[in-house]
C-alpha cells in the first residue's frame, strides 16, 4: 500500500499562475484533508472532505478550491497564486471510528514568486 | 487562540539524555495524536492515546484527560531523534484536529 501520495513534490509559480495539487489515498478512508504548514504556525486546515461528494472550509480557505473527485482523490487548486501562498502543503486521510488517526502525504513545497 | 500549546518550542539535548515534551490543551478532546516530522520530511504518526500510557521502543507517551495534559518522553536520546514533534487533539465531535505548533528537538552527538 502506498498510503497517501501527493504530486508534485516541489513547484515554483509566478504570481497569478494557477496550479492543482493532487492527492490520493489507497486506505479506503472517507475523510481527507488539506493543510498548509508555515514556520512557527503549525499545521492549518485549508479544506476537508468528510466523504465523497462533500467538502468544507477549514481555517484558511481563501484563495483555494478543492475537488473530491472520488473516494481516493482530493485535489487542491490555486486559481491565482500569491506570494502569501508560499508554503508546504500536506494532504492527509483519516480513519473512521471512535478515535480517528490521520495519515499524511509527503508534502508539496510551493514557492510563489 | 491556541487550543493546543506545546512546550518547549525548541529543545537541544546531548545524546543519551532523557527528553520530555509537553502538550496542554484547552478544548474537549477524545484522544491525542503525537506526530513526528524530520527536517524536510513528511509527517508520521507516533502514538494515538486516549488514556494512560503507551510505549514504543524508546518513546513513551502519557495523557491525563482530567488535567488536559500529555507528555512525550524519549529515553536514551539519539541524534536520529532530531525532528519536530507535534501533538494534535482529536475532537469529541467534528472533523478538525487541533494542532500544536510543534517542538523542534536537536540531539547532539
Amino acid at each position: 500500500n502506498a498510503g497517501v501520495t501527493q504530486t508534485p513534490k516541489f513547484q515554483v509559480l509566478k504570481t497569478g499562475q494557477s496550479m492543482t495539487l493532487q492527492c490520493a489515498q489507497d486506505m479506503n478512508h472517507n475523510s481527507m484533508y488539506w493543510y498548509r504548514q508555515d514556520p512557527g504556525m503549525g499545521l492549518r486546515l485549508i479544506y476537508y472532505s468528510a466523504s465523497e461528494g462533500t467538502t468544507d472550509k477549514g481555517e484558511v480557505p481563501n484563495g483555494y478550491n478543492v475537488s473530491r473527485l472520488n473516494k481516493r482523490e482530493f485535489s487542491l487548486r490555486l486559481e491565482s497564486a500569491a506570494p502569501s501562498q508560499t508554503s508546504v502543503y500536506f494532504c492527509a486521510s483519516q480513519t473512521s471510528g471512535m478515535y480517528n488517526e490521520q495519515f499524511f502525504g509527503p508534502g508539496t513545497r510551493l514557492t510563489v514568486l | 487562540k491556541n487550543e493546543v500549546e506545546q512546550s518547549p518550542q525548541n529543545l537541544t539535548a546531548q545524546e543519551g539524555e532523557f527528553i520530555t515534551i509537553n502538550c496542554s490543551y484547552s478544548v474537549g478532546i477524545s484522544a491525542l495524536h503525537w506526530l513526528q516530522q524530520h527536517p524536510g520530511g513528511g509527517i508520521v504518526s507516533l502514538f494515538m492515546l486516549s488514556s494512560g500510557k503507551k510505549k514504543h521502543g524508546r518513546l513513551i507517551a502519557t495523557i491525563n484527560i482530567q488535567e488536559k495534559h500529555s507528555s512525550l518522553h524519549i529515553t536514551a536520546s539519539h541524534p536520529r531523534d532530531s525532528a519536530v514533534y507535534i501533538c494534535a487533539g482529536i475532537p469529541n465531535t467534528g472533523n478538525q484536529f487541533y494542532f500544536g505548533t510543534g517542538t523542534s528537538l536537536t540531539v547532539i552527538p
